[in-house]
């Protein structure tokens, strides 16, 4: 069994402010990490794929950052919009040929207008 | 370009019963991946389909099986079912194999077993 753990497990902040949160993984034989976005009643949808040490990924307000050697990654979200609000999940492929994932318990972020 | 579907939606059973789930992926997506998300937890992850062979398993009893079909949709199967296969099982299609390759998920089946 393989720990992904995230952090914290859930989030209220006021619309317009700026939060992150953490994904922290095993720090040997990586080969990536993804970042989902799930908001209630729809699919999970994708993020970013992570794969190299110092790893910087943007999405609109939506930032990640990557550091293998110590095993984690944050996720930021600068001026937080009620639309932000859903579970944020991430990845961690092991396995022959890395195929097999394991996903953290995820975020839960709540923004409030 | 219609996305992962899943079938059904939501789905009733008692224990001891068998149950089907059924999963087209994304148009040019050859490979998917099943899930079950059980209530406060991460998906887990049950096995991965490529080229109509399971090519991955995790950590889930003989009782949950799964086929891919040469269109590249998919089938899980879960026989005899208890009150803890109670969750939302998630269907992933991504281009490859690869830990790297993106994963898009379906909306998921809710089974609920009494």
């Amino acid at each position: 069994i393989l720990n992904v753990e995230q952090s914290p497990q859930s989030l209220h902040v006021q619309e317009g402010d700026s939060t992150n949160f953490t994904c922290s993984f095993p720090s040997s034989n990586f080969y990536a990490l993804h970042w989902y976005r799930w908001e209630t009643a729809k699919s999970p949808e994708a993020l970013f794929v992570m794969t190299l040490n110092g790893d910087e990924k943007k999405k609109g307000r939506i930032s990640a950052t990557l550091n293998t050697k110590e095993g984690y990654s944050y996720l930021y979200i600068k001026g937080s919009q009620p639309e932000d609000s859903a579970t944020y999940l991430c990845a961690f492929p092991r396995g022959y040929n890395f195929n097999k994932f394991y996903f953290g318990s995820g975020t839960k972020l709540n923004v409030k207008p | 370009d219609a996305g992962v579907t899943q079938s059904p939606t939501h789905l009733i059973k008692t224990r001891g019963q068998q149950v089907t789930l059924r999963c087209s992926p994304k148009s040019g997506h050859d490979t998917v991946s099943w899930y079950q998300q059980a209530l406060g937890q991460g998906p887990q992850f049950i096995f991965q389909y490529y080229e109509e062979e399971e090519r991955q398993r995790g950590n889930f009893p003989d009782r949950f099986s799964g086929h891919q079909f040469p269109n590249y949709s998919s089938e899980l199967n879960v026989n005899a079912l208890l009150l803890g296969d109670s969750a939302l099982y998630l269907c992933a299609s991504s281009p490859g194999t690869g830990g790297s390759d993106t994963q898009y998920f379906g909306p998921g089946t809710r089974l609920t077993v009494l």
